[in-house]
């Protein structure tokens, strides 16, 4: 089974800084990665998805992410965060020939300081 | 159009009582899964249903929990006897299987369950 981990709990970034939110996964047989956010109060919503093609993917919010096999990372960025990213961040994982579980790290929540 | 909805939003039940979790995906998501999002932890996988295949149920934690899904749309996530360590946040999310839009999950708004 795959199994995803985001090494970092807790980000905090001051506004207009990059950030860069880590997320490694298990196995290195054919995935689709996804990261979804989770806003204060609210439900998780798909921020970006990588499924085949292009190694650099682009989301919502300015987010992007680069899918890396050799390093099976897929680490989430934006080069400028504002205040209302502040949220919680989870990278998900589903290996290609089963498609049928999704694998969730802990997540990471951002903090960003004005 | 109407996203994932979810009831009840709260439950409160003591202990050895049995609750059901009710999900309503989107209309036409022919895929649907049951996670528990404990304090502090990621998503934990429970149960998927696609079309009319047998239910993946790999993910349910022990004999006490089960789910059906009716009509392949409605599905209830049923906890026996409930005991403490149930107390999460019960998520259920839909997709469509096939074309760009596969594998893209569409979340509710999750029902805090507390056992008290």
């Amino acid at each position: 089974a795959q199994s995803v981990t985001q090494l970092d709990s807790q980000v905090p970034v001051f506004e207009e800084a990059p950030v860069e939110l880590r997320c490694n996964y298990s196995s290195s047989v054919s995935v689709y990665l996804f990261w979804y956010v989770q806003y204060p109060n609210q439900g998780l919503q798909l921020l970006l998805k990588y499924l085949s093609g292009s190694t650099l993917v682009k989301g919502i919010n300015g987010f992007e992410a680069e899918f890396n096999k050799s390093q099976t990372s897929f680490h989430l960025r934006k080069p400028s965060v504002h205040i209302s990213d502040t949220a919680e961040y989870f990278c998900a994982v589903s290996d290609v020939f089963t498609g049928n579980q999704f694998y969730f790290g802990t997540g990471t929540s951002l903090t960003v300081i004005p | 159009g109407a996203g994932v909805s979810q009831s009840p939003s709260n439950k409160v039940t003591e202990k050895g009582k049995d609750v059901e979790l009710r999900c309503d995906p989107i209309s036409g998501h022919t895929a649907l899964y049951w996670y528990r999002q404990s304090l502090g932890q990621g998503l934990e996988f429970l149960i998927y249903f696609q079309g009319n295949s047998a239910p993946d149920k790999s993910g349910l934690p022990s004999d006490r929990f089960s789910a059906e899904r009716t009509g392949g749309s409605v599905s209830t996530l049923t906890i026996q006897r409930t005991q403490q360590e149930d107390s999460a946040v019960y998520l259920c999310a839909s997709s469509l299987v096939g074309g760009a839009t596969s594998y893209e999950q569409y979340f509710g708004p999750g029902t805090r369950l507390t056992v008290t």
